[in-house]
């Protein structure tokens, strides 16, 4: 079955880290991105790309990169710039024509130890 | 600006009472609207959109909505609600010639037994 899958469900980091997120899909989506949720504040966006080898700063890049080499991986890295990295992080997907909207992952809990 | 407003953070309703949750939003061309439903550490999954046609639109779960063009409206509707229906509601809305979706800040509904 197409999906997307996000990797690691739990991760911790030290501080002063960086630590990487997995985001890979086989749904031969062309547009990927990144959000991040906070309890009361919905989702926002992080980064995205519609192509390979290109991306777009979201709302709240900062502490932030990605890559996007191949269609079907975009990364995250949470650096230690990110201040305040503990956050559920969504990744999600679109194909062509907006009208079919994202699929989403599962998920990815990030926590400061 | 595009933008989407949830005026409910919380709902309670008991279960086999009706539910409308409210969505409204801001958006300079004709909008593609989306609901979403996310239970507790996962991911969103969606449950219905609209973009063309039909304004009354119908989802699975049992869930509808109706496009209220002159109110700026998309509000999700279900009849009769089931306790495994309490879990956190996003409304989306995005065009076919925007790359993103913008998300509201999410309605958390509880079903009373």
């Amino acid at each position: 079955d197409g999906g997307i899958t996000q990797s690691p469900k739990y991760l911790f980091r030290k501080e002063g880290q960086n630590v990487t997120l997995s985001c890979e899909q086989n749904l031969n989506h062309d547009a990927m991105y990144w959000y991040r949720q906070d309890p009361g504040q919905g989702l926002r966006l992080i980064y995205y790309s519609q192509i390979v080898n290109d991306f777009q700063k979201g709302d709240i890049a900062e502490g932030y990169s990605v890559s996007r080499e191949k269609k079907e991986s975009f990364p995250l890295t949470v650096t230690s710039a990110q201040k305040n990295p503990t956050a559920f992080y969504l990744c999600a997907s679109a194909g062509q024509g907006m009208g079919y909207g994202y699929t989403f992952g599962s998920g990815t809990r990030l926590t400061v130890v | 600006a595009q933008s989407v407003t949830q005026p409910d953070i919380h709902i309670t309703v008991s279960e086999g009472a009706s539910l409308e949750l409210r969505c409204n939003y801001s958006y300079g061309a004709t909008p593609y609207l989306f609901w979403y439903v996310q239970s507790p550490g996962q991911g969103l999954q969606l449950l219905l959109k609209y973009f063309s046609g039909d304004t009354l639109v119908q989802g699975i779960k049992g869930f509808e909505a109706e496009f209220k063009r002159s109110q700026s409206s998309f509000n999700l509707r279900k009849p009769s609600v089931h306790w495994s229906d309490a879990a956190e509601y996003f409304c989306a809305v995005g065009g076919e010639n925007f790359n993103k979706f913008y998300f509201g800040s999410g309605t958390k509904l509880n079903v009373k037994p």
